[in-house]
């Protein structure tokens, strides 16, 4: 079964860090774009980042560069997601996805993990 | 930077055909996609590169994609397609590009 699984998500404080973690299974990952997504409480998807099959391509929506990135481990089948300098509006549901958004879209998601910035 | 806009709502009756669209600067020249999702779970695409339909995705989903416009189209319309629905695009310069969503009601 194709499957995608994230973590790392909590209560972390305005400010603090967090790294999001995806577990892909069911198809080889090394073949695939992967894509983060986020959904703020009651809001609409936005996209955060999305890297190429091999590491070596990475995009960031412009609000985000700088304070978030993104990689990944072939060997690992996993996908990752650092973020630094939290602020209250980066609370919410972040979404793992294979796809980069492209012609394609975005074919098979994770069930999200929860990140809440709050003091 | 780049955008798409969905109508907040769409009503429609069970049986009807709706019709959700979203707009975007010459949005015909891009590849858009669509996405359903369900209260507290994740979504899912409906239809890829305009038209196309995933594996499993009934037939009374379809897509096009023209001008500004693209529309989703969900024929006989049942009360398991009430969802929030997506638009989604590519553009060079912002990347990847979600509608705001609409929200569809089957009553």
């Amino acid at each position: 079964e194709v499957q995608l699984v994230e973590s790392g998500g909590g209560l972390v404080q305005p400010g603090g860090s967090l790294r999001l973690s995806c577990a892909a299974s069911g198809f080889t990952f090394s073949s695939y774009w992967m894509s983060w997504v986020r959904q703020a409480p009651g809001k609409g998807l936005e996209w955060v980042a999305n890297i190429k099959q091999d590491g070596s391509e990475k995009y960031y929506v412009d609000s985000m560069k700088g304070r978030f990135t993104i990689s990944r481990d072939n060997a690992k089948n996993s996908l990752y997601l650092q973020m630094n300098s939290l602020r209250a509006e980066d609370t919410a549901v972040y979404y793992c996805a294979r796809g980069s958004g492209a012609d394609y879209g975005m074919d098979v998601w994770g069930q999200g993990t929860t990140v809440t910035v709050s003091s | 930077s780049y955008e798409l806009t969905q109508p907040p709502s769409v009503s429609v009756s069970p049986g009807q055909t709706a019709s959700i669209t979203c707009s975007g600067d010459k949005l015909g020249d891009k590849y858009a996609c669509w996405y359903q999702q369900k209260p507290g779970q994740s979504p899912v695409v409906v239809i890829y590169r305009d038209s196309k339909r995933p594996s499993g995705i009934p037939e009374r989903f379809s897509g096009s994609n023209s001008g500004n416009t693209a529309t989703l189209t969900i024929s006989g319309t049942q009360a398991m397609d009430e969802a929030d629905y997506y638009c989604q695009a590519w553009d060079s310069s912002t990347g990847v590009v979600f509608g705001g969503g609409t929200k569809l009601t089957v009553l």
